[in-house]
């Protein structure tokens, strides 16, 4: 059983690219989660897909920000014009829909440093 | 406010001794889950543990026990005989069913096992 893997582990961009971040999660995982952590602070989260509609987004994702998993399974999160305040990692889950709260299983996550 | 609250930012202690994380939480609901993670240096958050509101047992895992307490609103990690490899950053998240099993974490307890 391979566990949630994000691609690629580190990204240095400058100020104003676009970043593109892949997550695949476990496979026979139905939801999906994408969190942000900075330093010194536990994650925060972003958006969740079941399948591949996403059903909630949280208020630190602005308008630059867009998540998506078009086939329910892998999923990516861009970042448009990257400012340094973007600079954190981002952390992928993945969980089993199940009654009451699902266990969310992490990858290693994505470091973002804009310059 | 802070639905989670880990008070203790850095703890050292020395190999074999015995370690407890304080986590307190605040909900009005009345069916929640309470969750520890564990991130080693690696970035990788590792799930633990969950409990969910309605049992109260304390559980042990070999070196790991933990001690839920709703009169408190509290749930405590203790580490028995610390060793090097438990250095990491743990993490005290809160689940609540009313809100769609949105994940609430606390800031972290970075433990430090010195040799």
């Amino acid at each position: 059983d391979t566990g949630v893997s994000q691609d690629p582990r580190h990204k240095i961009t400058k100020r104003g690219q676009n970043v593109t971040f892949r997550c695949d999660p476990i496979s026979e995982h139905n939801r999906l989660y994408w969190y942000r952590q900075t330093l010194g602070q536990g994650p925060e989260f972003l958006t969740y897909f079941q399948n591949e509609a996403q059903l909630e987004k949280s208020r630190l994702l602005s308008d630059r920000f867009s998540a998506e998993r078009p086939k329910g399974s892998f999923s990516t999160l861009e970042i448009q014009r990257t400012e340094q305040g973007d600079s954190a990692m981002y952390l992928c889950a993945s969980s089993l829909e199940s009654q009451g709260a699902q266990i969310r299983y992490f990858g290693p996550g994505t470091r973002l440093t804009v310059t | 406010a802070q639905k989670v609250t880990q008070a203790q930012t850095e703890i050292s202690v020395v190999e074999k001794e015995d370690v407890t994380l304080d986590c307190v939480y605040e909900t009005r609901d009345t069916t929640y889950y309470l969750f520890w993670y564990k991130q080693p240096p690696s970035g990788e958050l590792v799930f633990l543990i969950r409990r969910n509101s309605f049992d109260e047992q304390n559980e042990i895992s070999g070196r790991y026990s933990w001690n839920f307490q709703k009169s408190t609103s509290s749930f405590n990690f203790t580490i028995t005989a610390s060793q090097v490899v438990d250095s990491a950053v743990y993490f005290c998240a809160l689940s609540e069913v009313n809100t769609g099993n949105q994940f609430y974490f606390g800031t972290g307890t970075s433990l430090t096992v010195i040799p």
